[in-house]
């Protein structure tokens, strides 16, 4: 079964340009969750994703933007790129069962889009 | 507010020690708990969680954890380190609430180095 994937693996981009990151979850997965992760703040959700909606958001400015598809594979967008978005962005899918917590099933992450803003 | 914290940011122990890596939290109501291991450049792998049921919980490579909901705590143990061990260690939580489950609050981590 292949794992989650992300696109691209490595990404630079100029201070006030915007940016798409792309994720494919694990077939049959329904939940897919965005991290943001830096040296200086660690590990921040970002939001989920479960059968197309938003279910839950993190504490981030609504330059940061996500949508998920049909087929459960989901983008996230930061528009007006700042320094401070430099960091390593990590997408999870679960199965996510249903609309009540899920919290107790594995998220699986892939690698990651490492973005460097200049 | 829900919160993680993982004392010690840099634990090192020799090749073949007892590895042991702290990890507490602060909730309102009882979490899932769970152990990441990262290596450089690479995304998380899960070690092991705790839902429900026997509080012991081992987990992949050896590792293992006891969920104390006395002392909010959910330490992670290794009874001998391997060189391969070292990475970076991340101890989160979710909540059985409504719409939040696929939120992970993670530590701050700790980066384990193994000496030989």
């Amino acid at each position: 079964k292949a794992g989650v994937t992300q696109t691209p693996r490595y990404l630079i981009k100029t201070r006030g340009q915007q940016v798409t990151l792309s994720c494919s979850p694990i077939s049959g997965h329904r939940s897919v969750s965005w991290y943001q992760q830096t040296p200086g703040q660690g590990l921040q959700f970002l939001f989920e994703y479960f059968s197309e909606t938003q279910r839950n958001k993190g504490n981030f400015p609504g330059r940061f933007s996500g949508r998920q598809f049909s087929n459960s594979r989901s983008e996230m967008n930061v528009s007006t790129l700042e320094l401070g978005d430099s960091a390593l962005y990590l997408c999870a899918s679960s199965s996510g069962r249903g609309q009540g917590a899920g919290g107790n099933t594995e998220a699986f992450f892939g690698q990651g889009t490492r973005l460097t803003v200049v | 507010a829900q919160s993680v914290t993982q004392l010690g940011s840099h634990v090192s122990v020799s090749e073949g020690a007892l590895v042991l890596l702290r990890c507490n939290y602060s909730s309102s109501v009882p979490p899932y708990l769970f152990w990441y291991v990262q290596y450089p450049n690479q995304g998380l792998q899960l070690l092991l969680k705790y839902t429900t049921g026997a509080t012991l919980v081992k987990g992949i490579n050896g590792f293992e954890a006891e969920f104390k909901k006395s002392e909010t705590s959910f330490h992670l143990t290794k009874p001998s380190a391997h060189m391969s061990d070292a990475a970076e260690y991340f101890c989160a939580v979710s909540f059985p609430i409504y719409n939040q489950g696929g939120k992970l609050i993670f530590g701050q981590g700790t980066e384990l180095s193994v000496k030989p």
